[in-house]
């Protein structure tokens, strides 16, 4: 299996930047995506092909890799950012993998 | 508006099968790939399978493979999962996803539109 590793959890305060690692060791030769799940709800796209933001999504989220590591970034969080956040990325044998998920929490 | 609206969960009993649907909306269904996710109580998301705009290039999570099957009817708008043989561990919300690529298999693509999710539940 192609296993994407994320922290479990990130915590940050109103305002501040968070940020969101995503390491797998195939990652720096396809793109990532990454996905916003609020409880309850379904998932929503917020970045895809590492750096791109979908119409809709806020400027404040962005998204970079450096080798293999993705990164989400959220600029001034705000409270309304708490949620789970999940990377994802195509892999030549398990086709579709997704990461484990951080719950952002917005102290 | 584009939109996904899962169908068909339930409680069902180890063994036996369900069939999901996926009925689509506001988008030409024949142009994209069409992905099935599901996520277990408490758990994160897990993808299923994947059929591509034309029902011809299919994939599977292994821990299904051979007791799912998706397929696709452009014509209805609709993409189905038909689950045979459940397990407990089968147990889960399923979403269907659309790809904003034909195949679904394109890097550059991404999961942009989700359906609201249906409930699965295998128990005895």
């Amino acid at each position: 299996s192609y296993d994407l590793t994320q922290p479990p959890s990130v915590s940050v305060s109103p305002g501040q930047t968070a940020s969101i690692p995503c390491s797998g060791d195939k990652l720096g030769d396809t793109y990532a995506r990454w996905y916003q799940q609020k409880p309850g709800q379904s998932p929503v796209l917020v970045i895809y092909q590492d750096t791109r933001r979908p119409s809709g999504i806020p400027e404040r989220f962005s998204g970079s890799k450096s080798g293999n590591t993705a990164t989400l970034t959220i600029s001034g969080t705000q409270a309304m950012d708490e949620a789970d956040y999940y990377c994802q990325a195509l892999d030549i044998s398990t086709y579709v993998a997704f990461g484990g998920g951080t719950r952002l929490t917005v102290l | 508006q584009v939109q996904l609206v899962e169908s068909g969960g339930g409680v069902i009993q180890p063994g036996r099968s369900l069939r999901l649907s996926c009925a689509a909306s506001g988008f030409t269904l024949s142009n994209y790939g069409i992905h099935w996710v599901r996520q277990a109580p408490g758990k994160g998301l897990e993808w299923v399978a994947l059929t591509s705009f034309d029902d011809i290039k299919k994939y599977y999570v292994a821990s299904v493979k051979g007791r799912f099957t998706i397929s696709r009817d452009n014509r209805k708008n609709t993409v189905y999962l038909q689950m045979n043989s459940l397990k407990p561990e089968d147990t889960a919300v399923y979403y269907c996803a659309k790809d904003s690529y034909p195949t679904g298999t394109d890097s550059r693509g991404a999961f942009d539109v989700w359906g609201q999710g249906t409930v699965v539940t295998v128990s005895s």
